[in-house]
Formats: structure tokens, C-alpha cells, sequence
């Protein structure tokens, strides 16, 4: 089956710091997510990428989808106290039918910022 | 209305009980969604309804029993669970629509404890 590595798994960083972790696929994807966890909560979506190469901002998160298909950074600026939480990656495959999309999700880097 | 709404919130069962959990979402999607995580893991899929009809199961247990009575409501039936199935459970929804890239939006989720 399709797996996603995401990495680092946990980073501790202080407030103010830049962030980047990054996700890679042993499939291609059609769309790549980030989506981000609080404890107890949904994913919630951060940024959704469409096309080979395309480079997003939403805030201070840039993300990217490279160009093989098989892989998505996500960049954090000036990382502040709401930013911690559980950060997935997620790739997008259409099914033969419509409807039939599975998102597969990486293994999640965790976010400290150490006071 | 741009969320989709998960009841309850927490759950505690014995393994002799049935329960349900309920999602509700009221955007005009028409692809549902259940999803299953343990602490520390990324969601896992289970289950995909396309236009009230279900179109993926990841051969998941007979215990547990999906439901979409309507566009808007999901289901899931739970009897004779397992401790080992205590997780949090996911629903999500999606445009459903072919050659739209389905971005997923999550509930926040229904905590399922099994004794």
C-alpha cells in the first residue's frame, strides 16, 4: 500500500524560530494536503496543493509539491505559541470513480516550543 | 455552514453494548467519510460513502456498521467492540464530485472508550 514519510517526527524549537519538515511517497499523488492537529480536535486543513512544482503561502506557512509528485515540504515563519500541535501531510488519489478519493495520511510531526 | 459536526463527543461502552456515533454536515458534500485513530498514529480510513452509497470499506471488522441515511448524516453502528478498538473516530466530508480535487474537512472527532 501507499505510505507517506514525514519527518522529523517531533521538533522542539523556540518561539520565533522558522520550521520545516517535509513528506515523501513511494507513490505518486494527484493533490497534496498539510493539514494540523490540536489534542483532541479533527485535522484541520492548512494548505492544499494541486499541481507538480506549485508553491503555496497561506500566512506565514509555505508549502510546496514537488515535481516527481512524490513528495510536499511545509515551511513555518516566526513560529509562535498556536503553532504546536501534530502537523500531517496527507496525499490525495482518485479512485476509478468519482467519490472514491482516499487520502492517505503521513506519520504527523509533532511541534514544541519550548518557552 | 462550513463544518461538519460529530456526536458524541466522548463515548464509553462495554463490549455487550451497541452504540452509535453521528456525523452531520450541512455544506452540499456529497462524499463522507469515516476515519480511525489511535493516540500517536495518523487517521486511518475505514470507510467511504459516494452519494449515500458506500464505496470503499477497508475491510474493517463487521462490528463495525456504517449508515448514510441522507446527503447530510453519517452513521456509524458499533456492537460487540473490542478494547483494543477504543480510538478516536473521524468523520469527514467532501465535494464528491469527479475531476474536483476533494479537499476533506474533519469533525472534531468522537473519543470512543471500550471497557
Amino acid at each position: 500500500g501507499q505510505q507517506l514519510n514525514q519527518s522529523p517526527q517531533s521538533m522542539f524549537i523556540q518561539e520565533g524560530e522558522d520550521v520545516s519538515m517535509n513528506c515523501t511517497s513511494s507513490s505518486i499523488f494527484n493533490t497534496w494536503l498539510w493539514y494540523k492537529q490540536d489534542p483532541g480536535e479533527g485535522p484541520v486543513l492548512l494548505i492544499a496543493l494541486y499541481k507538480a512544482g506549485e508553491l503555496t503561502s497561506n500566512g506565514r506557512l509555505t508549502a510546496q509539491f514537488g515535481i516527481t509528485r512524490k513528495d510536499s515540504f511545509l515551511n513555518i515563519s516566526a513560529s509562535i505559541p498556536s503553532d504546536v500541535g501534530i502537523y500531517f501531510c496527507a496525499g490525495l488519489s482518485n479512485g476509478p470513480n468519482f467519490g472514491n478519493e482516499k487520502l492517505t495520511f503521513g506519520t504527523g510531526t509533532r511541534l514544541t516550543i519550548i518557552p | 455552514d462550513t463544518e461538519v459536526t460529530q456526536t458524541p463527543k466522548h463515548l464509553v461502552m462495554g463490549m455487550t453494548n451497541k452504540k452509535s456515533l453521528k456525523c452531520e454536515q450541512h455544506m452540499g458534500h456529497r462524499a463522507m467519510y469515516w476515519y480511525k485513530q489511535k493516540a500517536k498514529k495518523p487517521p486511518e480510513l475505514m470507510f467511504v460513502y459516494s452519494y449515500e452509497k458506500l464505496s470503499i470499506n477497508e475491510s474493517v471488522p463487521s462490528r463495525f456498521s456504517p449508515e448514510c441515511p441522507n446527503s447530510s448524516l453519517l452513521n456509524l453502528h458499533l456492537h460487540a467492540l473490542q478494547p483494543e478498538d477504543s480510538a478516536l473516530y473521524l468523520c469527514a466530508s467532501s465535494q464528491g464530485q469527479p475531476n474536483w480535487a476533494n479537499v476533506l474537512t474533519f469533525g472534531a472527532g468522537s473519543r470512543l472508550t471500550v471497557l
